[in-house]
């Protein structure tokens, strides 16, 4: 069985500021793991993915995460916030095996004022 | 361009109507996933598909049903026993195994009155 945990329903930064979005994963095998964007009323777009390679990963629009397996943790940041990157963000998690399903988090809603 | 099609964008039906959601994609993908995202719950599986002609059961799969004859086709029919139908509704497909990406529809809003 696998879950993700995403800590705090919204988050609230100024422009220019750093953006911290949390994640945390449970997992009984090896994970790969995902942050995912959604703009208002749009279907979801890939951000980044964790699939055993590096541990940092970057992304698209400047952001990136860091896979920590004794913290259980896939935190998405990014150095300066932009307004343009108000939205919904989303972490899911899969296993490392076969044709494993992805299992979402409820989701984070980064609000950005200037 | 490539991608994947979802149809309608909005619609809206009586309590007790069956509604088909079209999902169309010409990615050549294998397998192909519906999911239900409700506010503050994240998203949902509601049934997935690996091949042409097979399915399985997601997270949240009564009151709904699908059908994979075409590889590019997998629509979704959410029947009068799914007791509360009013979502926004994803379709999502990915080729090969778990690595790889899931890319998004632009989903469909159903509002059920």
């Amino acid at each position: 069985a696998q879950s993700v945990t995403q800590l705090g329903s919204h988050v609230s930064v100024s422009e220019g500021a750093l953006v911290l979005l949390r994640c945390n994963y449970s997992s009984s095998v090896p994970p790969y793991l995902f942050w995912y964007v959604q703009y208002p009323n749009q279907g979801l777009q890939l951000l980044l993915k964790y699939t055993s390679a590096a541990t940092l990963v970057k992304g698209i629009n400047g952001f990136e995460a860091e896979f920590k397996k004794s913290e259980t943790s896939f935190h998405l940041t990014k150095p300066s916030a932009h307004m343009s990157d108000a939205a919904e963000y989303f972490c899911a998690v899969t296993s490392n095996s076969g044709y494993s399903t992805l299992t979402f988090g409820k989701g984070t809603m980064l609000l950005v004022s200037p | 361009d490539g991608g994947i099609t979802q149809s309608p964008k909005y619609l809206f039906r009586k309590e007790g109507q069956n509604v088909t959601l079209s999902c169309e994609q010409n990615l050549n993908h294998d397998a192909m996933y519906w999911y239900r995202q409700d506010p503050g719950q994240g998203l949902r599986l509601i049934y997935y598909s690996q091949i042409v002609n097979d399915f399985q059961k997601g997270d949240i799969a009564e009151g709904y049903s699908v059908s994979r004859e075409k590889k590019e086709s997998f629509p979704l029919t959410v029947t009068s026993a799914q007791k509360n139908p009013t979502a926004f509704y994803l379709c999502a497909s990915r080729q090969g195994q778990a690595g790889n990406t899931i890319y998004f529809g632009e989903g469909s809003w159903l509002t059920v009155v």
